[in-house]
């Protein structure tokens, strides 16, 4: 399978505990981006990043929250301090603009996290 | 401020009525307009993009700047159609998704 890949499919952690999630992109793709998505919302835009370059970060993300892209390839999404509203469906999606402005994002299966 | 509003969270129709999910925006700027789907079981994945003047599995949805609105239609509902639509729309760079509709298509 060439599509995006994350890692772990599910996490579950106490609160208080810290979690690291993991994602590939596919591999020419040069725009990696990070969604959360909650029962009955559409996907919440976190942050994304073009080559390592972090262009854009929610104002919404907490200072809790990180992400890493540190050879333009896989990315890490960190939460530090995990709180029970962190629980989400939390996605990675990868797109190459080479195709154009309105080049598709290619969606991964995501990471359920369960703050406990 | 940019806003992408799904007004309906879930559509049910019969096999063979036609659908309309709808979908309005709020942006400044000279929007660019997509909707994506996700079936039972599967990722999130491009359904259309209003540039492409597409119609894909049947669908098609026109820009309406006017209105500031971007529904998505198909003419004849069939039961694979029923999934989870989200309207999203290209914010410098990122996408803006809306809530989502759920379609739900009965023989």
């Amino acid at each position: 399978d060439t599509g995006v890949s994350q890692d772990p499919r599910h996490k579950i952690t106490k609160r208080g505990q810290n979690v690291t999630f993991r994602c590939d992109p596919i591999s020419e793709h040069n725009r990696l981006y990070w969604y959360r998505q909650t029962l009955g919302q559409g996907p919440e835009f976190l942050t994304y990043f073009q080559n390592e370059a972090q262009l854009e970060k929610s104002r919404l993300l907490s200072d809790r929250f990180s992400a890493e892209r540190p050879k333009g390839s896989f990315s890490t999404l960190e939460i530090q301090r995990t709180e029970q509203g962190d629980s989400a469906m939390y996605l990675c999606a990868s797109s190459d603009p080479g195709q154009g402005p309105n080049s598709p994002l290619h969606f991964g299966n995501g990471t359920r996290l369960t703050v406990t | 401020a940019q806003r992408v509003t799904q007004p309906e969270k879930l559509l049910s129709v019969f096999k063979g009525a036609p659908v309309e999910l709808k979908c309005n925006y709020s942006y400044s700027g000279s929007p660019e307009l997509f909707w994506y789907v996700q079936y039972s079981r599967q990722r999130l994945q491009l359904l259309l993009r209003h540039i492409s003047r597409e119609s894909i599995k049947g669908f098609t949805a026109d820009l309406n700047k006017g209105e500031t609105s971007f529904h998505l239609k198909k003419p004849f509902a069939q039961e694979e159609d029923s999934a989870m639509y989200y309207c999203a729309l290209n914010a410098r760079g990122k996408l803006i998704f809306g809530q989502g509709t759920e379609l739900s298509v009965k023989p």
